[in-house]
């Protein structure tokens, strides 16, 4: 069955730098677009950033754009986000999340999330 | 962007009795040529990741109860819950994925009575 699995969560400072993994199986990655979304706690969803199959096509939120870098391995089946400059607002739980199709295609798939808490 | 109004914030139904959720879009998010509507639900249980319920405003995601239904088109959609269970108590999303930023409602909490 599928499975998406988020990893790299953790208590960071202001203006530190994380890095999210999501290890994919189940499916064909390979031709996978692939989503990462957050939800900060008790709000919520809000749509990060998404990338294409091969990795050509990347889109960001506004609210992360030039902090977050999304990127993916297709030969090991991983998603990864690099975020840096981080924020109290990055403060949620980062969810990866497979596409039914096309960047313009609803979420089908969903890991179970990792919490990334930005606080001194 | 697409802002995605859902009311109400959160209803109380009867077990059996039905749920409706209304999900209103500031810009239509039907693509005329390939007579589609960008439009998912989504149902989010406490302590879940959302799961997808429906896309193309009422196309069904497999497995999903037939007690559940989506509707609407253009700027105005519904999810409908025939007899509420038990089992449905849930914070419900729509998303809008006809443009980049993608966008959610701010979500229904669905409760029992």
């Amino acid at each position: 069955q599928v499975q998406l699995v988020e990893s790299g969560g953790g208590l960071v400072k202001p203006g530190g730098s994380l890095r999210l993994s999501c290890a994919a199986s189940g499916f064909t990655f390979s031709d996978s677009y692939m989503s990462w979304i957050r939800q900060s706690p008790g709000e919520g969803l809000e749509w990060v950033s998404y990338i294409s199959s091969g990795g050509s096509r990347i889109y960001y939120a506004d609210s992360v754009k030039g902090r977050f870098t999304i990127s993916r391995d297709n030969a090991k089946n991983s998603l990864f986000l690099q975020m840096n400059s981080l924020r109290a607002e990055d403060t949620a739980v980062y969810y990866c999340a497979s596409h039914n199709g096309s960047g313009s295609s609803p979420r089908q798939y969903w890991g179970q999330g990792t919490l990334v808490t930005v606080s001194s | 962007d697409i802002v995605m109004t859902q009311s109400p914030d959160s209803l109380a139904v009867s077990l059996g009795e039905r749920a409706t959720i209304n999900c209103k879009s500031s810009q239509s998010v039907l693509y005329s040529s390939k007579n589609k509507n960008y439009l998912a639900w989504y149902q989010q249980k406490p302590g879940q990741p959302p799961k997808l319920l429906f896309y193309w405003a009422s196309t069904r995601e497999s497995g999903v109860p037939d007690r559940f239904s989506g509707s609407g088109s253009g700027t105005d959609f519904t999810l409908t819950i025939s007899s509420l269970q038990a089992e449905d108590v849930a914070v419900y999303y729509c998303h809008q994925y006809y443009t980049t930023p993608d966008t959610f409602g701010q979500g229904t909490k669905v409760e029992i009575k």
